[in-house]
């Protein structure tokens, strides 16, 4: 019962490296979202597939790519980390958009 | 003005204690309305949906006022398990299926 899983769970990265953060649900969802979440904050949208071959912007998409592997799979891709994308990342899905959402238990990252 | 806003707190308060936190949201055409809790350095897990008659978990209670345009969270006989972040979810695209809109979080602390 796994329900949404994220790798991998802590990375350090150096300012200009690139990494990929995986997200996979086994729910047979169709919705799928990356949130990043700064300390105090509440968590903002970065982009969200709505279905399986779609991909859109949320609120701060800047910096981040993302690609929609297959219905199971969204990854988040960080083309050049930069300092101010050290945060704590969450991939959630959702049956449909507007359903509530179930997160994976978050990817923590930190870019020196 | 905010989709979601929601007071942050902290609210402090005695085990055994009754604790209310309001939400309110801009958008008269919002159709879903959810609680969910984040405990300290994890995800954000689904409490409860809102339904237009109010409903009832256990010690949980949540209400949906229209015409004021807020939810509210009643929770009876605190925990100290019940110590956590609420975040109040709103879809703000009335019936058109779209993201979720989540609030900043009100902390909560039950207090031995």
């Amino acid at each position: 019962n796994a329900g949404v899983t994220q790798t991998p769970k802590f990375q350090v990265l150096k300012t200009g490296q690139s990494m990929t953060l995986q997200c996979a649900q086994d729910m047979n969802h169709n919705s799928m979202y990356w949130y990043r979440q700064d300390p105090g904050m509440g968590l903002r949208l970065i982009y969200y597939s709505a279905s399986e071959g779609t991909t859109d912007k949320g609120e701060v998409p800047n910096g981040y790519n993302v690609s929609r592997l297959n219905k199971r799979e969204f990854s988040l891709r960080l083309e050049s980390a930069a300092p101010s994308q050290t945060s704590v990342y969450f991939c959630a899905s959702s049956g449909e958009m507007g359903q509530p959402q179930h997160f994976g238990d978050g990817t923590r990252l930190s870019i020196l | 003005r905010k989709e979601v806003e929601q007071d942050p707190g902290p609210f402090n308060v005695p085990e055994g204690a009754t604790v209310a936190f309001n939400c309110t949201y801009s958008n008269s055409a919002s159709q879903s309305f959810f609680w969910y809790r984040q405990d300290c350095r994890k995800e954000p897990k689904l409490l409860m949906s809102v339904y237009s008659s109010g409903n009832e978990d256990g010690r949980f209670t949540a209400q949906l006022n229209r015409a004021s345009q807020y939810i509210s969270l009643l929770i009876r006989d605190s925990k100290l398990s019940d110590s956590a972040t609420y975040l109040c979810v709103v879809n703000p695209y009335g019936s058109s299926a779209r993201q979720l809109t989540f609030g900043s979080g009100t902390q909560l602390t039950v207090l031995p």
